[in-house]
């Protein structure tokens, strides 16, 4: 979608190995979320981010890792790959409206177009 | 926890019929309601979303939804399907107040048929 991308597209990788996905945004949005889509689990939170170096677990963190040192760019690492993380990973941004209680999800969020990667 | 149900899997449905895909929501507060959309081999896109007033909110190509408090369902529907509304439609809910974080349902595939 125009304004976030995702790299790489496709990975395949080895049991063991690190591996580093990108999310980049020219949004200025301050939310950024990594979700991973699984067949009959829809999608999951893995990490989010509430702006530079703010970061917090989602419901599936374990095994996985995120950076965020610039407003544009979060990165979600698999320290050692596994073949459960075998997935495809979804970056989604948002921002947030107004003061107080009114969150960023509460207008929507806009996804990327998805990291397919294959643990092998 | 506040969980999000889509009752169907899949729904195959034929040309220019109606369909109704199916969401519940469970919880003791207030919350905001989404569908998002997703083609083969893409992202998810808003497809349309609850957050105060009218109960009924509309896509601009022809979908429904409607937010039952008494319910706690957000069903989608449209009166008449094309070929290109075959996707996978998820339903989504974040609580009011709460950081915002959207909970999914699993999905429902849609599909339609000639």
């Amino acid at each position: 979608d125009a304004g976030i991308t995702q790299s790489p597209r496709h990975k395949v990788t080895e049991t063991g190995t690190p591996v580093t996905l990108r999310c980049h945004q020219t949004e200025n949005h301050r939310y950024m979320y990594w979700y991973r889509q699984d067949p009959g689990h829809g999608l999951r939170l893995i990490h989010y981010s509430y702006g530079v170096k703010d970061t917090d677990k989602g419901e599936v963190s374990d095994g996985y890792s995120v950076s965020r040192s610039k407003t544009e760019d979060f990165l979600l690492t698999l320290e050692s790959a596994t073949s459960s993380q075998t997935s495809v990973y979804f970056c989604a941004i948002s921002e947030s409206i107004g003061t107080g209680l009114i969150r960023a999800a509460n207008y929507g969020y806009t996804f990327g177009s998805g990291t397919r990667l294959t643990v092998v | 926890a506040q969980s999000v149900t889509q009752l169907d899997s899949q729904v195959p449905v034929f040309e220019e019929a109606p369909v109704e895909l199916r969401c519940n929501y469970s919880s003791s507060v207030s919350v905001y309601l989404f569908w998002y959309v997703q083609y083969p081999n893409q992202g998810l896109q808003l497809l349309l979303k609850y957050l105060s007033g009218s109960t009924l909110v509309e896509s601009i190509n022809g979908f429904e939804a409607e937010f039952n408090k008494s319910q706690t369902s957000f069903h989608l529907r449209k009166p008449s399907v094309h070929i290109s509304d075959t996707a996978e439609y998820f339903c989504a809910a974040n609580r009011v107040g709460s950081q915002g974080n959207l909970i999914f349902g699993k999905g429902t595939k849609l599909s339609v048929k000639p």
